[in-house]
């Protein structure tokens, strides 16, 4: 079946570092891939999104592109901040299906 | 312009009790999603329902859990008999459509089974 692996958490960086979380998924045909951030108490927020391959997402310094020939999502940011620091979760969603197949999150902390 | 709305929060339930939780979604979104997160680990998607029906049920427990959208009010997910087990966070997403539409998710509902 469908399926998304993230790195394993958590991860902890200074402010101004840059950042990678690894995103590799398995899934038939083409999925849309997505990055979700949840802060603390809060539901999840999209973050970016790509829907084939090459796309890239970006949003907020944030950007990610679909790899097809490495099945992978990774996130990049050249330059955290500490309000950068939340759960990131990797999601995909199969064409002709509406769930979303979630990773099971990395913890970023990023200190002053 | 309001977000997906869930309440409550926070619940308290002993077991055996019942839990019910609601979701309101996004003003012109007619597509509930619910999703189960347990501790340390990523949202398990339960059922997809739009307006008086049930699409996809196939990540919902085959007993004590139900999920309704109707014609009028929030969608409701009802545990029967709640268990140690169902303590989780449980999340509401709706989209205006399916396809390419993004899913926005509300702030979850904690439960806690004493």
């Amino acid at each position: 079946g469908n399926s998304v692996t993230q790195m394993e958490g958590p991860v902890t960086l200074s402010e101004e570092a840059f950042l990678t979380i690894n995103c590799t998924y398995t899934a038939t045909g083409y999925p849309s891939l997505f990055w979700y951030v949840q802060y603390p108490g809060e539901g999840l927020q999209l973050l970016l999104k790509a829907t084939k391959a090459d796309d890239k997402g970006s949003n907020k310094g944030f950007e990610a592109t679909y790899r097809k020939e490495t099945t992978s999502f990774h996130l990049e940011k050249g330059s955290v901040q500490v309000s950068d620091s939340a759960v990131y979760f990797c999601a995909l969603k199969q064409g002709g299906s509406e769930k979303l197949v979630f990773g099971k999150g990395t913890k970023l902390t990023v200190n002053p | 312009n309001a977000g997906v709305m869930q309440n409550p929060r926070h619940l308290v339930r002993r077991r055996g009790q019942e839990a019910r939780l609601r979701c309101s979604p996004m003003k012109g979104h007619s597509h509930v999603y619910w999703y189960r997160q347990l501790p340390e680990e990523g949202l398990k998607f339960m059922v997809y329902l739009q307006k008086e029906n049930i699409i996809d049920e196939s990540g919902m427990p085959k007993e004590r859990f139900s999920a309704e959208f109707p014609k009028e009010g929030p969608s409701i997910l009802r545990i029967q008999q709640v268990v140690r087990g169902d303590s989780a966070a449980y999340f509401c997403a709706s989209s205006p459509g399916p396809g390419n539409q993004p899913q926005h998710f509300g702030d979850g509902t904690r439960l806690s089974i004493l």
